[in-house]
């Protein structure tokens, strides 16, 4: 299974682009990467995913290293509301079995 | 579409009794996780259940159980209630499509937090 660390706490300043590393150095081929948040109270939300090429939806962008060792999501406009813990997961071979372990805590700050 | 429900929403239970927890999937979805979440270990998978079936599990001790219902319901068990049971649990359902490489999102339930005293 591909083991994703991340930084246990970041802060980042309101209106400024907010960028959350994650490493997935043991990725296989054809797993994806993919990011979920939960604000406090609530359960996770789901994010963005990607396999290879950088991605962008409504809500973040994935920005995933040619090796695929690693990625970076970032939130361009970081708002408080995006206060939240960030988690970078990889799905083992694509199946339902993940842990999401203890991801990146975000705050942010006016 | 409605989203995932988890009942109840707050348990307190004392040791050594057993809990039944529920969830209630997203219309369509046939998959159905539940994980429990601590504050030292963040979120743990405890098992999938897909068709009434269960098709993968964590790494959590038998008092540990679930079932999944022929309308995809599910319900978690827990017996034998120790301390350290205290956690959010988070129910997850996803469309459940069979197939390798194949990750479905996952949607979560706002869960159910149980206390054990």
């Amino acid at each position: 299974d591909a083991k994703t660390t991340q930084p246990p706490s970041m802060d980042c300043a309101e209106g400024r682009a907010a960028n959350l590393p994650c490493n997935h150095s043991t990725i296989s081929g054809n797993e994806y990467v993919y990011w979920y948040r939960q604000i406090h109270s609530q359960g996770p939300q789901y994010i963005i995913h990607g396999l290879k090429n950088n991605e962008t939806n409504e809500m973040a962008s994935l920005i995933i290293t040619e090796d695929r060792k690693s990625s970076t999501l970032i939130l361009p406009h970081a708002t408080l509301r995006d206060t939240a813990v960030y988690y970078c997961i990889v799905p083992p071979g694509g199946y339902q079995k993940v842990t999401f372990g203890t991801g990146t805590k975000l705050q942010v700050i006016p | 579409k409605a989203g995932v429900t988890q009942t109840p929403r707050y348990l307190i239970k004392t040791r050594g009794q057993q809990v039944t927890l529920s969830c209630s999937p997203i219309s369509g979805h046939r998959s159905v996780s539940w994980y429990q979440q601590t504050p030292g270990q963040g979120l743990q998978f405890l098992f999938e259940y897909f068709s009434e079936t269960q098709r993968n599990k964590g790494n959590f001790p038998g008092r540990f159980s679930g079932r999944q219902f022929s309308n995809s319901r599910s319900e978690m068990n827990v017996s034998t209630l120790e301390l350290g049971d205290s956690a959010l649990y988070l129910c997850a359902s996803s469309l459940g499509i069979n197939r390798a490489f194949t990750y479905n999102e996952q949607f979560f339930g706002p869960g159910t937090r149980l206390t054990v005293l």
